[in-house]
């Protein structure tokens, strides 16, 4: 089944402790991208790839950090995360065009205290 | 830049009657249009898309929507309501210049009541 997978669906944290959360494509879609979605503010791009070792910052990249070493894999990792990066975090790819849309995972609820 | 206006952030109709969600789209070339339906607790679904093809647009669950050029519009509608498809629905438009990179839409939220 074509499919995003993200882990965990769901994270409580403290402040300031590291913590990455992973996606995984199993289309070989050459896209990746991280979304937050938050009350008021809708869906928010927070780093994009558009291929291998191709890496870009979206709209709200700040306290974010990516890598893409496998095309399959998508990590976003927060260093020092802190209360205001509580939110619902979505993974999803695309072919290159984008002109398909975007296939979503399920999303991480991330909870920082 | 491109960008995507919802109007109206909760919509309620009755069972069995029309949906229309409205979307408006400011784009200076022609766009890739999609909307997105979200169920609590879960990601986004794609439920229909335009890629200047036809202007009418089916999708699933009985939902289309109308690209219009004149007026910059992509609306979503339904006939009749369900109480299944009470959800969050999200307009996008991809922005070809930054490699197809999704605009997301504020979101409206639908409500059927019985």
């Amino acid at each position: 089944e074509a499919q995003v997978t993200q882990n965990p669906r769901y994270l409580i944290t403290v402040t300031g402790k590291k913590l990455t959360v992973t996606c995984s494509q199993n289309m070989n879609h050459e896209y990746m991208s991280w979304y937050r979605q938050d009350p008021g503010l809708g869906l928010r791009q927070i780093y994009y790839s558009m291929n291998v070792e191709v890496t870009d910052k979206g709209d709200v990249p700040e306290g974010y950090k990516v890598s893409r070493k496998e095309k399959r894999n998508f990590p976003l990792i927060l260093e020092s995360p802190s209360p205001n990066q509580t939110s619902l975090y979505f993974c999803a790819s695309s072919t290159q065009t984008g002109g398909y849309g975007y296939t979503f995972g399920s999303g991480t609820r991330l909870t920082v205290v | 830049a491109q960008s995507v206006t919802q109007l109206g952030s909760h919509v309620s109709v009755s069972e069995g009657a029309l949906v229309l969600l409205r979307c408006n789209y400011s784009s200076s070339v022609p766009p890739y249009l999609f909307w997105y339906v979200q169920y609590p607790n879960q990601g986004l679904q794609l439920l229909l898309k335009y890629t200047s093809a036809a202007t009418l647009v089916k999708g699933i669950n009985g939902f289309e929507a109308e690209f219009k050029k004149s007026e910059t519009s992509f609306h979503l509608t339904k006939p009749s309501a369900h109480m299944s498809d009470a959800a969050e629905y999200f307009c996008a438009v991809s922005d070809v210049n930054q490699g197809g990179k999704l605009i997301f839409g504020q979101g409206t939220e639908l409500s059927v009541k019985p």
